[in-house]
């Protein structure tokens, strides 16, 4: 158990579907984030929440759509998703503490999606 | 924009010495990182290397840096079956919530 828990660990969509990801983690981190892991390309980072708030978004499509309610939910709201959406994607949580090292950045193991 | 690469595989003999190669663009880079990660699993921080530092060593593992080169290494002392994984490397520019920036993760094989 990494102490953020990611729902469900695997999904099926339809391009017209609308489903969401959960992301959870009680280790009093004060930031979230959303990443994309597609097969042979880097991680990508899309969304960061810190303190709630939305800090950063990298030019993801509209059809993502993050949502942090408190600071230890993250959702990832998705809409008319298409196939080269598929991939890994990965809740991460940390302290957020500026000039410090992210050494408590902690993933969650991941939602497999797979859009069909 | 920011840049960090890797080799995607690298094939070792068990009970030899993995050495992992990363290197990067980003001169504003603070905090350098690697990560493993298992299959199905997440990622997982193996060990950090500020900036002004050129070496750590944690048991059977030690990181160098270059920053002239902007070159970063872990190696594997040691190899076990165990440490069959991928290997991240990731740069950050000062902490807080800023996110990191991964390499394509480098695929360590073990072989018997």
């Amino acid at each position: 158990e990494t102490g953020v828990t990611q729902t469900p660990r695997h999904l099926v969509m339809g391009m017209t579907n609308k489903k969401s990801l959960k992301c959870e983690q009680h280790l009093g981190h004060n930031a979230m984030y959303w990443y994309k892991q597609s097969a042979k390309k880097p991680l990508e980072l899309m969304f960061v929440y810190s303190l709630e708030e939305r800090v950063e978004n990298n030019s993801v499509p509209s059809r993502f759509s993050p949502e942090c309610p408190n600071s230890s939910h993250l959702f990832l709201h998705l809409h008319t998703l298409q196939p080269e959406d598929s991939a890994l994607y990965l809740c991460a949580s940390s302290q957020g503490t500026l000039r410090q090292p992210e050494e408590d950045y902690t993933f969650g193991s991941g939602t497999r999606l797979t859009v069909v | 924009g920011e840049d960090v690469e890797q080799s995607l595989f690298l094939s070792v003999r068990e009970g030899d010495s993995s050495v992992i190669n990363c290197t990067y663009t980003d001169s504003s880079s603070t905090y350098l990182y690697w990560y493993k990660q298992e299959p199905g699993a997440g990622l997982q921080l193996l060990t950090y290397i500020f900036s002004n530092m050129d070496m750590k060593q944690d048991q059977r593992l030690t990181v160098l840096l270059n920053k002239k080169d902007k070159h970063l290494s872990l190696r594997i002392a040691d190899t076990q079956t165990g440490d069959s994984a991928i290997y991240f490397c990731a740069e950050s520019s000062g902490g807080g919530a800023d996110g990191l920036t991964f390499g394509k993760g480098t695929h360590l094989i073990i072989q018997p």
